[in-house]
Protein backbone atom coordinates (compact mmCIF):
# COMPACT_ATOMS: atom_id res chain seq x y z
CA UNK A 1 0.00 0.00 0.00
CA UNK A 2 1.14 3.69 -0.68
CA UNK A 3 -0.24 7.01 -0.19
CA UNK A 4 0.95 9.98 -1.69
CA UNK A 5 -0.38 13.39 -0.28
CA UNK A 6 -0.08 16.36 -3.17
CA UNK A 7 -0.84 20.12 -3.18
CA UNK A 8 0.66 23.20 -2.32
CA UNK A 9 3.22 23.73 0.34
CA UNK A 10 2.20 27.55 0.91
CA UNK A 11 -1.22 28.66 1.44
CA UNK A 12 -2.23 32.60 2.27
CA UNK A 13 -4.03 33.27 5.45
CA UNK A 14 -7.89 33.32 5.40
CA UNK A 15 -7.44 31.03 2.13
CA UNK A 16 -8.95 27.18 1.41
CA UNK A 17 -5.94 24.64 1.90
CA UNK A 18 -6.59 21.92 -0.67
CA UNK A 19 -4.67 18.39 -0.77
CA UNK A 20 -4.82 15.13 -2.61
CA UNK A 21 -4.02 11.48 -1.64
CA UNK A 22 -3.42 9.18 -4.29
CA UNK A 23 -3.92 5.33 -2.98
CA UNK A 24 -1.94 2.43 -4.47
CA UNK A 25 -2.41 -0.75 -3.49
CA UNK A 26 -5.56 -0.88 -1.88
CA UNK A 27 -8.97 0.13 -3.30
CA UNK A 28 -10.56 3.61 -1.65
CA UNK A 29 -13.58 1.51 -2.72
CA UNK A 30 -13.36 -1.05 0.31
CA UNK A 31 -15.29 -1.80 3.19
CA UNK A 32 -12.88 -2.59 5.42
CA UNK A 33 -11.18 0.34 5.87
CA UNK A 34 -11.64 4.23 6.62
CA UNK A 35 -9.40 6.49 4.83
CA UNK A 36 -8.38 9.96 6.68
CA UNK A 37 -5.80 13.53 7.61
CA UNK A 38 -4.23 13.75 11.01
CA UNK A 39 -1.42 16.80 11.03
CA UNK A 40 1.57 17.49 12.56
CA UNK A 41 2.31 21.21 13.17
CA UNK A 42 6.39 21.14 13.14
CA UNK A 43 8.33 20.09 16.41
CA UNK A 44 4.79 19.12 18.09
CA UNK A 45 2.11 16.07 18.63
CA UNK A 46 -0.19 14.48 15.88
CA UNK A 47 -3.92 15.71 15.49
CA UNK A 48 -6.83 13.58 13.64
CA UNK A 49 -8.65 15.77 11.37
CA UNK A 50 -11.15 13.33 10.15
CA UNK A 51 -12.15 9.73 8.47
CA UNK A 52 -13.95 8.81 5.26
CA UNK A 53 -16.04 5.53 4.65
CA UNK A 54 -16.33 4.16 0.95
CA UNK A 55 -19.88 4.98 1.37
CA UNK A 56 -18.94 8.40 2.16
CA UNK A 57 -20.04 8.71 5.35
CA UNK A 58 -17.88 11.24 7.01
CA UNK A 59 -16.16 12.18 10.56
CA UNK A 60 -14.25 15.32 11.71
CA UNK A 61 -12.83 17.02 14.26
CA UNK A 62 -15.21 18.72 16.13
CA UNK A 63 -13.23 21.69 16.45
CA UNK A 64 -12.08 21.57 13.00
CA UNK A 65 -15.80 20.55 11.37
CA UNK A 66 -16.66 24.55 10.41
CA UNK A 67 -13.90 24.27 8.02
CA UNK A 68 -12.96 20.65 7.18
CA UNK A 69 -14.05 18.35 3.95
CA UNK A 70 -12.72 15.25 3.39
CA UNK A 71 -14.18 13.43 0.07
CA UNK A 72 -12.75 10.24 -2.22
CA UNK A 73 -12.93 9.94 -5.70
CA UNK A 74 -13.09 6.14 -6.64
CA UNK A 75 -12.93 6.47 -9.85
CA UNK A 76 -9.06 7.76 -9.44
CA UNK A 77 -8.96 6.07 -5.83
CA UNK A 78 -8.21 9.23 -3.99
CA UNK A 79 -8.96 10.81 -1.10
CA UNK A 80 -8.99 14.80 -0.34
CA UNK A 81 -8.92 17.43 1.88
CA UNK A 82 -10.09 21.07 2.29
CA UNK A 83 -9.83 23.51 4.87
CA UNK A 84 -10.91 26.78 4.66
CA UNK A 85 -10.41 29.89 6.24
CA UNK A 86 -7.11 28.74 7.45
CA UNK A 87 -4.52 30.58 9.82
CA UNK A 88 -0.87 30.30 10.81
CA UNK A 89 -2.22 27.74 13.29
CA UNK A 90 -2.73 25.47 10.37
CA UNK A 91 0.67 25.17 9.20
CA UNK A 92 1.51 21.58 9.98
CA UNK A 93 2.61 18.32 8.29
CA UNK A 94 -0.36 16.87 6.76
CA UNK A 95 -0.32 13.08 7.06
CA UNK A 96 -2.61 10.62 4.53
CA UNK A 97 -3.96 7.68 6.68
CA UNK A 98 -5.84 4.49 6.40
CA UNK A 99 -7.41 2.39 9.98
CA UNK A 100 -9.44 -0.43 9.75
CA UNK A 101 -13.14 -0.46 9.61
CA UNK A 102 -14.11 -3.16 12.31
CA UNK A 103 -15.30 -1.41 15.82
CA UNK A 104 -12.04 -1.43 18.05
CA UNK A 105 -9.38 -1.14 15.21
CA UNK A 106 -9.18 2.31 14.93
CA UNK A 107 -5.34 2.33 14.83
CA UNK A 108 -3.87 4.04 11.54
CA UNK A 109 -1.73 1.48 9.97
CA UNK A 110 -0.81 2.95 6.94
CA UNK A 111 0.40 6.53 6.55
CA UNK A 112 1.83 9.11 3.48
CA UNK A 113 5.15 10.33 3.74
CA UNK A 114 3.23 13.37 4.72
CA UNK A 115 3.32 16.77 3.24
CA UNK A 116 4.47 20.30 4.53
CA UNK A 117 1.74 23.34 4.50
CA UNK A 118 2.49 26.83 5.47
CA UNK A 119 0.12 29.29 5.95
CA UNK A 120 1.81 32.91 5.31
CA UNK A 121 1.36 35.83 3.66
CA UNK B 1 -12.63 14.15 23.95
CA UNK B 2 -10.46 11.17 26.34
CA UNK B 3 -7.03 12.68 26.91
CA UNK B 4 -3.46 11.12 26.90
CA UNK B 5 -0.69 11.76 28.83
CA UNK B 6 2.42 10.09 28.32
CA UNK B 7 5.40 10.56 30.64
CA UNK B 8 7.79 10.72 30.98
CA UNK B 9 8.10 13.44 27.51
CA UNK B 10 12.11 12.66 26.88
CA UNK B 11 14.47 9.93 28.54
CA UNK B 12 18.11 9.63 27.15
CA UNK B 13 19.51 5.45 27.84
CA UNK B 14 22.05 3.93 26.98
CA UNK B 15 22.01 0.72 23.89
CA UNK B 16 20.76 -2.26 25.63
CA UNK B 17 18.98 -0.50 28.65
CA UNK B 18 15.31 -1.70 29.02
CA UNK B 19 13.12 1.41 28.52
CA UNK B 20 9.07 1.93 29.80
CA UNK B 21 6.98 4.52 28.38
CA UNK B 22 3.16 5.25 30.00
CA UNK B 23 0.27 6.23 28.30
CA UNK B 24 -2.72 7.14 30.87
CA UNK B 25 -6.07 7.79 29.39
CA UNK B 26 -8.96 10.09 30.86
CA UNK B 27 -11.68 7.19 31.08
CA UNK B 28 -11.92 3.68 30.16
CA UNK B 29 -10.55 2.42 26.50
CA UNK B 30 -10.57 -0.87 27.23
CA UNK B 31 -7.55 -2.42 25.38
CA UNK B 32 -8.25 -0.04 22.60
CA UNK B 33 -4.87 1.72 22.11
CA UNK B 34 -2.28 1.52 20.16
CA UNK B 35 1.40 2.90 20.23
CA UNK B 36 3.95 4.66 17.24
CA UNK B 37 7.15 5.65 16.32
CA UNK B 38 8.41 8.10 14.15
CA UNK B 39 11.89 9.04 13.50
CA UNK B 40 13.11 12.52 12.47
CA UNK B 41 11.74 13.30 9.47
CA UNK B 42 10.10 10.51 8.76
CA UNK B 43 5.73 9.55 8.96
CA UNK B 44 4.65 7.86 12.50
CA UNK B 45 4.77 3.87 11.81
CA UNK B 46 2.32 1.78 13.86
CA UNK B 47 4.01 -0.79 16.49
CA UNK B 48 2.08 -1.96 18.64
CA UNK B 49 -2.36 -2.26 18.76
CA UNK B 50 -4.82 -3.68 21.01
CA UNK B 51 -2.22 -2.62 23.58
CA UNK B 52 -0.28 -5.34 23.24
CA UNK B 53 -0.42 -6.66 20.15
CA UNK B 54 2.90 -6.26 17.97
CA UNK B 55 2.77 -5.06 14.69
CA UNK B 56 4.24 -7.51 11.26
CA UNK B 57 7.78 -6.54 10.94
CA UNK B 58 8.20 -5.11 14.75
CA UNK B 59 10.95 -6.28 16.76
CA UNK B 60 9.92 -8.39 19.51
CA UNK B 61 11.90 -6.17 21.92
CA UNK B 62 8.96 -3.90 22.04
CA UNK B 63 5.96 -4.96 23.77
CA UNK B 64 3.00 -2.92 25.62
CA UNK B 65 1.11 -3.71 28.37
CA UNK B 66 -2.06 -2.56 30.13
CA UNK B 67 -3.46 -2.08 33.93
CA UNK B 68 -6.76 -0.21 33.71
CA UNK B 69 -6.64 2.47 32.08
CA UNK B 70 -2.70 2.74 32.60
CA UNK B 71 -0.93 1.25 29.06
CA UNK B 72 3.16 0.98 29.13
CA UNK B 73 5.24 0.23 26.27
CA UNK B 74 8.83 -1.42 27.10
CA UNK B 75 11.70 -1.64 24.83
CA UNK B 76 13.87 -4.47 26.44
CA UNK B 77 17.27 -4.24 24.87
CA UNK B 78 17.09 -0.67 23.18
CA UNK B 79 19.22 -0.25 19.80
CA UNK B 80 20.45 2.80 17.89
CA UNK B 81 17.49 2.35 15.37
CA UNK B 82 15.08 2.91 18.59
CA UNK B 83 15.74 6.58 18.68
CA UNK B 84 12.46 8.04 17.87
CA UNK B 85 9.04 9.76 19.45
CA UNK B 86 6.84 7.56 20.43
CA UNK B 87 2.97 8.28 20.70
CA UNK B 88 0.05 6.42 22.29
CA UNK B 89 -3.10 6.82 20.53
CA UNK B 90 -6.50 5.73 21.90
CA UNK B 91 -8.44 4.06 19.42
CA UNK B 92 -12.32 3.34 21.31
CA UNK B 93 -14.08 6.44 20.87
CA UNK B 94 -14.17 9.76 18.78
CA UNK B 95 -12.63 11.40 18.18
CA UNK B 96 -8.99 9.85 17.75
CA UNK B 97 -6.74 11.67 20.39
CA UNK B 98 -2.87 10.94 20.87
CA UNK B 99 -0.27 11.66 23.58
CA UNK B 100 1.65 14.07 23.74
CA UNK B 101 4.97 12.17 22.82
CA UNK B 102 8.18 10.49 24.43
CA UNK B 103 11.33 11.04 22.77
CA UNK B 104 14.06 8.68 23.28
CA UNK B 105 17.84 9.43 23.04
CA UNK B 106 20.29 7.05 23.01
CA UNK B 107 23.36 7.93 25.37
Amino acid sequence: LHLQETGPGLVKPSETLSLTCAVSGDSINSPTYFWGWIRQPPGKGLEWIGDIYHSGSTYYRSSLKSRVTISIDTSKNQLSLKLTSVTPADTAFYYCVRHPAAAGTNWFDSWGQGILVTVSS
Amino acid sequence: DIQMTQSPSSVSASVGDRVTITCRASEGISNYLAWYQQKPGKAPQLLIYTASTLQSGVPSRFSGSRSGTDFTLTISGLQPEDSATYYCQQANTFPWTFGQGTKVDIK
